[in-house]
């Protein structure tokens, strides 16, 4: 069964770091792009960042760039987002979502979400 | 940035009824267009892709079509297990950008 698991999310103060972690299980790994979407509460799905599938690509969203890095491990199957300079608006579940197939950027399966809390 | 815009933030339906959700690009983005399902709680589920492909298992009563900078999503037929939040997805260009949802509930 293709599966993702998100691990990491948790309480956080402003500014503060977090690693999210997301392991991947029931498909070639490496063949696929993969992508963080996130989403605030009661809010609308917001993507992140984005990786290739050999991890030479990397693609972040204005809001995060230059505090977040997306990366991956091929060979443990695992995609992390390491969340540094972390603010209020930073609060959200945060889903680890795989590229489909085709090489452009929807998303075919999806993770079941950590939650991010920013707050002091 | 491409901003996606979707027309209605709610519709109501009854059981049986064929829904239409509209979703507009501000630019152009070929066919590079997904739509999901969003329940509760949940995490979103792909439906369409490339505008009009059905995802694979997605039931036949979900179809998709563009018409330039508009896309629509149509539910043939409501079945209970349709009423959640859908959003468009624009797949052309970095950032990716998702509309911001049309909330499909019970009349």
């Amino acid at each position: 069964e293709v599966q993702l698991l998100e691990s990491g999310g948790g309480l956080v103060q402003p500014g503060g770091s977090l690693r999210l972690s997301c392991a991947a299980s029931g498909f070639t790994f490496s063949s696929f792009a993969m992508s963080w979407v996130r989403q605030a509460p009661g809010k609308g799905l917001e993507w992140v960042s984005g990786i290739s599938g050999n991890g030479a690509g990397t693609y972040y969203a204005d809001s995060v760039k230059g505090r977040f890095t997306i990366s991956r491990d091929n060979s443990k199957n695992t995609l992390d987002l390491q969340m540094n300079s972390l603010r209020a608006e930073d609060t959200a579940v945060y889903y680890c979502a795989r590229r489909g197939p085709e090489t452009y950027w929807y998303f075919d399966v999806w993770g079941r979400g950590t939650l991010v809390t920013v707050s002091s | 940035d491409i901003q996606m815009t979707q027309s209605a933030s709610s519709v109501s339906a009854s059981v049986g009824d064929r829904v239409t959700i509209t979703c507009r690009a501000s630019q152009g983005i070929s066919s590079l267009l997904a739509w999901y399902q969003q329940k509760p709680g949940k995490a979103p589920k792909l439906l369409i892709y490339t505008a009009s492909s059905l995802q694979s298992g997605v039931p036949s009563r979900f179809s998709g079509s563009a018409s330039g900078t508009d896309f629509t999503l149509t539910i043939s037929s409501l079945q209970p297990e349709d009423f959640a939040t859908y959003y468009c997805q624009q797949a052309n260009s970095f950032p990716l950008t998702f509309g911001p949802g049309t909330k499909v509930d019970i009349k």
